[in-house]
């Protein structure tokens, strides 16, 4: 069935290193979204991506999708302690729907 | 302007309990969701609905019933409450196909349920 595997589970920076997380399908997709979940929050939106080999950036954050439209992945710079969150990718296989299959989440905690 | 409201927003249930997790929008969307929440399992799509009158299931829709009643309102029942279904739940929507433009799913903020 159609899923997305995202690593790592967890992540321990201290404030100002950079984070990176990967987002991985087995088939294409049609677009790739990420959010952001703060700890006792719900899912916030942060970005789409529609475009094989798409870059885009918000302050310290870059979003990529991959050139085969399978993977995607998140790239923090110099993390702050308002990055500590769970980042989740979301996958569409396109359809006439446009349900998301999420990924399990990548855990962010950063230490001052 | 509420966006996606939920409720309730804590709830326990005994084994065998029936209840019914009420969602509603008022941004004129056309697609909701629901998933569930757990530790180390990311979130799971138990049932959408693309638009009023139609309804699919998810990943996980075993258990669960949904309803659309309009267009604002789509709620997800549990007719006999389990242990499994210990979970947070959250209700999504969003206005048309995600494929143009730079925006995605608007969540409530969930419903935490505990069945014992």
């Amino acid at each position: 069935g159609q899923q997305v595997m995202q690593i790592p589970q967890y992540q321990h920076v201290q404030e100002g290193e950079d984070f990176t997380t990967y987002c991985n399908s087995s088939t294409t997709l049609s677009n790739i979204q990420w959010y952001k979940q703060r700890p006792g929050g719900h899912p916030v939106f942060l970005i789409q991506l529609v475009k094989s080999g798409e870059v885009k950036k918000q302050k310290r954050l870059t979003f990529q999708f991959g050139e085969a439209k399978k993977n995607s992945s998140l790239h923090i710079t110099a993390t702050q302690t308002t990055d500590v969150g769970t980042y989740f990718c979301a996958g569409a296989w396109g359809g006439a729907t446009n349900k998301l299959i999420f990924g399990t989440g990548t855990l962010l905690a950063v230490q001052p | 302007n509420a966006g996606v409201t939920q409720t309730p927003k804590f709830q326990v249930l005994k084994t065998g309990q029936s209840m019914t997790l009420q969602c509603a929008q008022d941004m004129n969307h056309n697609s909701m969701y629901w998933y569930r929440q757990d530790p180390g399992m990311g979130l799971r799509l138990i049932y959408y609905s693309a638009s009023e009158g139609t309804t699919d299931k998810g990943e996980v829709p075993n258990g669960y019933n949904v309803s659309r009643l309009n267009k604002r309102e789509f709620s997800l029942r549990l007719e006999s409450a389990a242990p499994s279904q210990t979970s947070v739940y959250f209700c999504a929507s969003i206005f048309d196909r995600v494929r143009i433009g730079n925006y995605g799913y608007t969540f409530g903020s969930g419903t935490r349920l505990t069945v014992v």
